[in-house]
């Protein structure tokens, strides 16, 4: 099975630009989870997403957004950027199946944004 | 905050020797898992420990669940310089799906 792949690897933006990455999960798996890392605040939760619809939230602001679609391929979306947003976004899959019991999450590789 | 915290944050040592982190969490998890970070790569996933475990081994991976402490550990065993990486510990609350992790344990094995 192809693993979990993620577009574009690398992105520089300037501040106040809108940018949109996108996750595309192992195939079969229906929930997508997306995270930020940075040096300072490490691994934060931002959304998961499990058959087109948000199922949990982590403590973003608005201008971090998300969607998925019907073929569980998500895409987030970060808007008026700031310099702080500079981070290695990364996304994971999983099954989603077993009804709030925590599973393997299968990572891709991340994207690393660089804000301007 | 983070729910899980690891220490030490940072544990250089020889190859051969054994590396241990440890992980301490705040509140009921359904279980708690280990991911592994190569150079602010994706994570890969180790273990998976579940609440009603106590101990779970996986090749040169011992990992220890003491829910009474909310702690865990993860052992690898005659560590390689290929195990240099970051160490991570992820749990999630009972009843939600969100997957919290601690700032991460940098392993360094020298050669």
């Amino acid at each position: 099975k192809a693993g979990v792949t993620q577009t574009p690897r690398y992105l520089i933006k300037t501040r106040g630009q809108q940018v949109t990455l996108s996750c595309s999960p192992i195939s079969g798996h229906r929930s997508v989870s997306w995270y930020q890392q940075t040096p300072g605040q490490g691994l934060q939760f931002l959304f998961e997403y499990f058959s087109e619809t948000q199922r949990n939230k982590g403590n973003f602001p608005g201008r971090f957004s998300g969607r998925q679609f019907s073929n569980s391929r998500s895409e987030m979306n970060v808007s008026t950027l700031e310099l702080g947003d500079s981070a290695l976004y990364l996304c994971a899959s999983s099954s989603g199946l077993t009804s709030g019991k925590q599973e393997t999450q299968y990572f891709g590789p991340g994207t690393r944004l660089l804000v301007l | 905050s983070q729910q899980g915290e690891e220490d030490p944050q940072a544990l250089s040592i020889q190859e051969g020797e054994n590396a241990t982190m440890n992980c301490s969490y705040k509140t009921s998890i359904n279980n708690l898992q280990w991911y592994r970070q190569n150079s602010g790569r994706g994570l890969v996933h180790l273990i998976l420990i579940r609440s009603n475990e106590r101990e779970k081994h996986s090749g040169r991976l011992r990992v220890t669940l003491d829910t009474s402490k909310k702690s865990s550990s993860l052992l690898i065993t005659a560590s390689r310089a290929a195990d240099t990486a970051s160490y991570f510990c992820a749990t999630q609350n009972t009843g939600g799906f969100k997957t919290i992790f601690g700032a991460g344990t940098r392993l360094f094995v020298k050669a």
